[in-house]
């Protein structure tokens, strides 16, 4: 069971708009930055978003991230079938001193 | 750019003891924060926990107290993950992430490639 809440899947079409959504707490998200990883299989995760919405020299613009109250949100503009991954978000747990994580979302690009 | 580049697979039986190993290419470290994570066979990440790289003080997760021991070797830039009386479910990927620490952080932004521990009798 995952402190932070995320979708098991999410898909769209190519060149369609998706969204994930993160849901989590005041001892985490509500008052901590979250910060969203990409991930291929057999492959180490990638920093996407960091600090709720700011993307890593590389990142393309359709990546974007949003954080209100509780919850956050990693959206995706313009879905292209490389986008096909696990999608994890996490912020950093008052309450458990640690860094609490979702348990992913693997976004399909039909 | 920095990389890191981890240790090879690990096979053991459990109550047996692994170390692995983080090496950043310059042989320095170039921020202070290594953060360990793991990921079990289709699960999630879970943070095992950092070490600060210039003091040397650590900090584990939640559940990763007792068992998993971080240790530095500053003039090879390496950092060590010693995890002891394995248990089965400690079968997974472990990751080693570069990171600044505090205000400095902005994200684990770079990544060693993953060491493969399997727990088996």
């Amino acid at each position: 069971q995952s402190v932070l809440t995320q979708p098991p899947s999410a898909s769209g079409t190519p060149g369609q708009r998706v969204t994930i959504f993160c849901s989590g707490s005041s001892s985490n998200i509500g008052n901590n930055h979250v910060y969203w990883y990409q991930q291929f299989p057999g492959r180490a995760p990638k920093l996407l978003i960091y600090r709720n919405i700011q993307r890593p020299s590389g990142v393309p613009e359709r990546f974007s991230g949003s954080q209100s109250g509780t919850s956050a949100s990693l959206a995706i503009s313009g879905l292209r079938s490389e986008d096909e991954a696990d999608y994890y978000c996490t912020a950093w747990d008052d309450s458990l001193s640690g860094w609490a994580f979702g348990g992913g979302t693997k976004v399909t690009v039909l | 750019q920095v990389h890191l580049v981890q240790s090879g697979s690990e096979l053991k039986k459990p109550g047996a003891s692994v170390i692995l190993s983080c090496k950043t290419s310059g042989y320095t470290f170039t921020r202070p924060g290594m953060n360990w994570l793991r990921q079990a066979p289709g699960q999630g990440l879970e943070w095992v926990g950092y070490i600060n790289t210039k003091t040397g003080n650590p900090m584990y997760g939640q559940g990763f107290t007792g068992r998993f021991v971080f240790s530095l070797e500053t003039s090879a830039g390496t950092t060590y993950l010693q995890i002891s009386r394995l248990k089965a479910e400690d079968t997974a990927v472990y990751y080693c992430a570069e990171s600044g620490v505090g205000d400095g952080f902005y994200g684990m932004d770079v990544w060693g490639q993953g060491t493969t521990v399997t727990v088996s009798s």
